[in-house]
């Protein structure tokens, strides 16, 4: 079955790195995606990555995929307080990709 | 703008209430997706569209929750005799037809049930 899993909370200086980790279960994913999300407000596509990569960077944000290990990770560079939200893994199955499976969400919060 | 909108981004009720929600895509976007999303936790797939045809239910969508898309274009959801636990945010997202990888989402409306 497809199951997606991220950590809760996240807390990070401003001008750190953040990384937000994410694992999923259904091998057959073919897109995985990073949405963030602020308060009272719709999912922003921050990013994706088709499953036949590796690694996807994006200025401050660089996403990592072990296809493996079923582990995405999202990193954010030099990040500021206005990073701090929650943030969304998902993933798309199949070529002709439908509907997304979502995480809980990690709640970034930036300490200036 | 022409993203995803939709009506009303919020919607207050009492229960035993019906409600419907309507959706705008991005144009040219033949396919609409429904999703929940309740506090604490990710959005939920309800259902999706490829132009009018409703292609997926998500055993969530129980029998008092009726989606239509009828010209392809605007979706709307309607909830029959809402229960407190229909509170959540519902998110509408469209994208592209094959080749499309990236669902583009809209605000939501938030559902408060009395």
């Amino acid at each position: 079955g497809e199951d997606v899993e991220q950590s809760l909370f996240l807390s990070v200086r401003e001008g750190d790195s953040s990384v937000i980790n994410c694992t999923y279960t259904d091998s057959s994913s073919t897109y995985l995606y990073w949405y963030k999300q602020e308060p009272g407000a719709g999912l922003q596509l921050l990013t994706y990555i088709f499953s036949n990569m590796d690694m996807k960077q994006d200025q401050r944000l660089t996403v990592l995929l072990n296809k493996k290990d079923k582990h995405l990770s999202l990193r954010i560079a030099d990040t500021q307080t206005g990073d701090s939200a929650i943030y969304f893994c998902a993933e798309s199955i199949g070529t002709n990709a439908g509907k997304s499976t979502f995480g809980d969400g990690t709640t970034l919060t930036v300490k200036p | 703008d022409t993203g995803v909108s939709q009506d009303p981004r919020h919607k207050i009720t009492k229960r035993g209430q019906n409600v419907t929600f309507r959706c705008d895509p991005i144009s040219e976007h033949n396919r609409l997706y429904w999703y929940r999303q309740t506090l604490g936790q990710g959005p939920e797939f309800l259902t999706y569209f490829q132009n009018e045809a409703q292609l997926e239910k998500s055993r969530l969508l129980s029998d008092r929750f009726s989606a239509e898309r009828p010209k392809g274009s605007f979706s709307t959801l309607e909830i029959q005799r809402t229960e407190q636990g229909d509170s959540a945010m519902y998110l509408c997202a469209s994208r592209p037809g094959t080749g499309g990888e990236t669902q583009y989402f809209g605000p939501g409306t938030r559902l408060l049930v009395l």
